[in-house]
């Protein structure tokens, strides 16, 4: 158990739908990441909070966007879904003192999303 | 329409032989790579890590060694058990935030 928590752990929508995933990190930890693993493209950084500002943006569609709050826990939102978005959505947390370079990244169980 | 999955690069080893899992980076610049194990239905589990001003670390029955020169990274398991069969991801980060780029994943199988 990396203390990492994901809910909910499956997900089944429809398209053209909105969901929001969310995610507690580790006690203690600061920053917060988010990524996407699908079949096809393997695991994907998508955005990093750190301290509830956000600190670095991968490829994260323009359909989905997070937020960190003041407890430091974090959401995923996505919007508009299509099919292509059925994917296992992983958030990791680390310490977070040196901006999340060279610090280790712990994961979730992960979210589970089924478009249909 | 019907996707196309990863085509993992599978190694297959006898329990008890060492396995060495490969990885090329694709970033000249990174300078922090970790290893991870990912098991079936969960999410990646960290195994050790390594600095680019190192080339060799040594954790439990694990040793990452790193070539910068060439760029790339390789993890070694000692004695392999039926409980290291899982899919083995390298990440590189660079500069100074967390963002992590994964490589494809090697699937690791254990025979008894």
């Amino acid at each position: 158990d990396s203390g990492v928590t994901q809910t909910p752990k499956h997900l089944i929508t429809a398209t053209g739908q909105r969901v929001t995933l969310r995610c507690s990190p580790r006690s203690g930890d600061l920053s917060v990441y988010w990524y996407q693993q699908s079949l096809d493209q393997g695991l994907q950084f998508l955005i990093q909070y750190y301290n509830g500002e956000e600190r670095a943006k991968g490829n994260i569609l323009e359909r989905f966007s997070a937020q960190q709050f003041p407890d430091l826990h974090s959401e995923l939102n996505l919007s508009s879904l299509e099919l292509g978005d059925s994917a296992l959505y992983f958030c990791a947390s680390s310490v977070g003192s040196s901006g999340g370079a060279w610090e280790t990244q712990y994961f979730g169980p992960g979210t589970r999303l089924l478009v249909l | 329409g019907e996707s196309v999955g990863l085509h993992l690069p599978t190694l297959s080893v006898q329990e008890g032989d060492n396995s060495i899992i490969n990885c090329a980076y694709s970033n000249s610049a990174s300078d922090y790579f970790i290893w991870y194990k990912q098991e079936s239905g969960k999410g990646p589990q960290f195994i050790i890590d390594i600095r680019s001003n190192m080339d060799k670390r040594q954790g439990q029955r694990v040793t990452v060694l790193l070539n910068k020169t060439v760029k790339h990274l390789s993890l070694q398991i000692a004695a392999t058990q039926p409980g290291d069969s899982a899919v083995y991801f390298c990440a590189e980060n660079q500069g100074n935030t967390g963002k992590l780029i994964f490589g494809q994943g090697t699937t690791l199988q254990v025979k008894p």
